[in-house]
């Protein structure tokens, strides 16, 4: 089993759709969440962390995390075709073995059709 | 605010030959980590520098080694490359590397032939 699991892709969604990338981990002690995306020929770069169970919002971003069922989610609301890019699922475990360290999921593919 | 610089941005070697890699963090970030990134592997740990020490290292072989100067700036190596080797090499660089929160460089694009 992969330590960070996203949901297979591509994912197509239309203009102003919403779109729902999932990702699941299996190291129970980990401590904090983020998404990174990465646009074709980039870096990537952050756009949101969750640290606590439940739900954040910024801006048409929505990142949802559930500890118990190892779950975390981003939802992108009235998606648009700026966000077309591979988006990152990545889990920092706990302690000072976790120094820098980000375990990255495979990445899900999006793609925002006009 | 300069963001990560990474240099060179491409390189072509062949297998033997060893390289180095070069990134300057954002000012006043102190925690430099590496990334491999490549497509069926995706994007892995190579290790992180603090105030010039090493303090966590993934699971790669020795070939790969690294260092950070007294500035924060640090450089990755690569000895005796193999084809396996081709990768972009992500450099990301936060303030004390004890968030998740990284600053990644544009990366270098090391093509071993």
């Amino acid at each position: 089993q992969k330590e960070v699991e996203q949901n297979s892709g591509p994912l197509s969604v239309p203009e102003g759709a919403i779109a729902s990338l999932n990702c699941t981990y299996s190291d129970r002690g980990s401590q904090s969440f983020f998404w990174y995306r990465q646009y074709s020929g980039k870096s990537p770069e952050l756009i949101m962390s969750i640290y606590s169970n439940g739900d954040k919002e910024d801006g048409r971003f929505t990142a949802q995390l559930n500890k118990a069922s190892q779950y975390v989610s981003l939802l992108i609301r009235d998606s648009q075709p700026s966000d077309s890019a591979t988006y990152l699922c990545a889990v920092r475990g706990a302690g000072g073995t976790s120094y820098g360290k980000l375990t990255f999921g495979q990445g899900t593919i999006l793609t925002v059709h006009p | 605010k300069a963001g990560v610089t990474q240099t060179p941005r491409y390189l072509i070697k062949t297998r033997g030959q060893q390289v180095t890699l070069s990134c300057s963090p954002i000012s006043g970030h102190r925690s430099v980590s590496w990334y491999q990134q490549t497509p069926g592997q995706g994007l892995q740990f190579l290790f992180e520098y603090f105030s010039e020490t090493q303090r966590n290292k993934g699971n790669f072989p020795g070939r790969f080694s690294g260092r950070q100067f007294s500035n924060s700036r640090s450089e990755m190596n690569v000895s005796t490359l193999e084809l396996g080797d081709s990768a972009l090499y992500l450099c990301a660089s936060s303030l004390d590397g004890d968030t998740g929160e990284l600053f990644f460089g544009e990366g270098s694009r090391l093509t071993v032939l």
